[in-house]
């Protein structure tokens, strides 16, 4: 069984830039979770989707984030304008449902606002 | 609201022996579920056990064990027989029971396993 897919696996911009990363979920699961993980501390959900619908995005700086699921299968996460705070890596995670369920994660994209 | 607190600084373990990794937690939730998950240096976040609250028995997985103290609100991960692949970042994590739940982790804890 293929995991969480994401790509790219680094990217590095300066400040005001765009960036956007891929993610796609295991096949089947119709929960999709990206977090933003700051050097230090633990993962933080910014927005999960179930199936193409916004469950959550309360954490989501929705002044320059934005993220999409379109037919409730890959998602992209984009930044912009891009801030140096913005440095983090962004995992992608997946579920089966969204209850209590174990989350599926991928490798996350390091992202470097210089 | 839930927190999760991991207090411990680096920890260290020789080959072979067991660790215990701390974990507390705050919420007001009646029903809950407690996670650890392994993060290598590679960046993918691993599963490794799972608890809920109103389980009886503490979790187990191989050489993963939860000691769930509800009263106390501490999750404690237990690795037995400890190998160099566990060297890695561990994370404790909540999610109150329930549709569309949010899972909430602690800031992690540094295991390095010595030879």
């Amino acid at each position: 069984e293929a995991g969480v897919a994401q790509s790219p696996r680094y990217k590095i911009i300066e400040k005001r830039q765009s960036v956007a990363f891929w993610c796609n979920p295991i096949s089947g699961h119709a929960t999709l979770y990206w977090y933003q993980q700051i050097l230090g501390q633990g993962p933080k959900l910014l927005i999960q989707f179930q199936n193409n619908g916004v469950v959550d995005d309360s954490q989501l700086p929705k002044d320059r984030f934005s993220a999409e699921r379109l037919k409730g299968v890959d998602s992209t996460l984009k930044i912009q304008p891009a801030k140096l705070e913005d440095s983090a890596v962004y995992l992608c995670a997946s579920s089966l449902v969204a209850t209590n369920e174990k989350l599926f994660f991928g490798s996350g994209t390091q992202l470097s606002v210089l | 609201a839930q927190k999760i607190t991991q207090t411990q600084p680096g920890m260290f373990v020789q080959e072979k022996e067991a660790v215990t990794l701390d974990c507390t937690y705050d919420t007001s939730d009646p029903s809950y579920g407690l996670f650890w998950y392994k993060q290598p240096s590679s960046g993918e976040m691993i599963f490794l056990i799972y608890q809920g609250s109103y389980d009886q028995q503490n979790a187990t997985e191989g050489r993963y064990s939860l000691n769930f103290q509800k009263a106390r609100k501490s999750a404690n991960l237990v690795i037995s027989a400890s190998q160099l692949g566990d060297s890695a970042m561990y994370f404790c994590a909540m999610t109150p029971s329930g549709a569309n739940s949010k899972l909430t982790f602690g800031k992690g804890i540094t295991l390095s396993v010595r030879p």
